[in-house]
């Protein structure tokens, strides 16, 4: 079974512009997750995805954006790139529940893409 | 939300040593997960924990949800093991919202 994979791996950007991570999850997962990790901020949860719905949102401004497809795959975005967006992106995948039968499910998190703002 | 701390922050060992990272978190939660973060940035799963015990090979890991705390054990620590180690947990009321640890730096030296 394939793990998750991120394109692009590496990315280099200039402050103003904006960029679009993807993230497809493993064949029948229907959550997606993603996290920015920094040296100093540590992983932090940016938001999650479920069946096309954003479930959750982490503390992060509104150029931070998302949104997943039918087929589970999804896109982050952010849009005025700044120096301190800087960092590496990851996402993370899990078979889910719904919010009726929540529980909680393994995740796998896939090998990143590495963002560099100058 | 939840905090996660990891102890020790740095650990290093000589090739063959066993030794003992801990997570302490400070509420309950439904998931716990170890990883290891290898140099090129991957999360690579090692346990699935949200209580009891599990082995797979030289690695152990215990949770106590009760406690609020879970430690990983590595045996016979190889130069392959080095890097860094992340405990993870969440509630499944926030959703698939993951807090984690600062980590534990490993270096195996041989």
């Amino acid at each position: 079974k394939a793990g998750v994979t991120q394109t692009p791996r590496y990315l280099i950007k200039t402050r103003g512009q904006q960029v679009t991570l993807s993230c497809s999850p493993i064949s029948g997962h229907r959550s997606v997750s993603w996290y920015q990790q920094t040296p100093g901020q540590g992983l932090q949860f940016l938001f999650e995805y479920f069946s096309e719905t954003q479930r959750n949102k982490g503390n992060f401004p509104g150029r931070f954006s998302g949104r997943q497809f039918s087929n589970s795959r999804s896109e982050m975005n952010v849009s005025t790139l700044e120096l301190g967006d800087s960092a590496l992106y990851l996402c993370a995948s899990s078979r889910g529940t719904s919010f009726r039968y929540l529980r909680a499910t393994e995740q796998y998190f896939g090998p990143g893409t590495r963002l560099t703002v100058t | 939300g939840i905090q996660v701390e990891q102890s020790p922050p740095d650990l290093i060992l000589q090739e063959g040593a066993n030794s003992t990272l801990r997570c302490n978190f400070s509420d309950s939660v439904n998931n716990l997960q170890w990883f290891h973060q290898n140099p090129w940035g991957q999360l690579i799963n090692l346990f699935y924990i949200p209580s009891g015990t599990k082995q797979n090979g030289r690695l152990s890991a215990t949770t106590v949800a009760t406690e609020r705390y879970s430690l990983l054990y590595i045996s016979s620590s190889q130069t392959t093991d080095s890097g860094v180690y992340f405990c993870a947990v969440l509630r499944t009321n926030t959703g698939n919202q993951f807090y984690f640890g600062t980590g534990t730096s490993l270096t195996v030296i041989p």
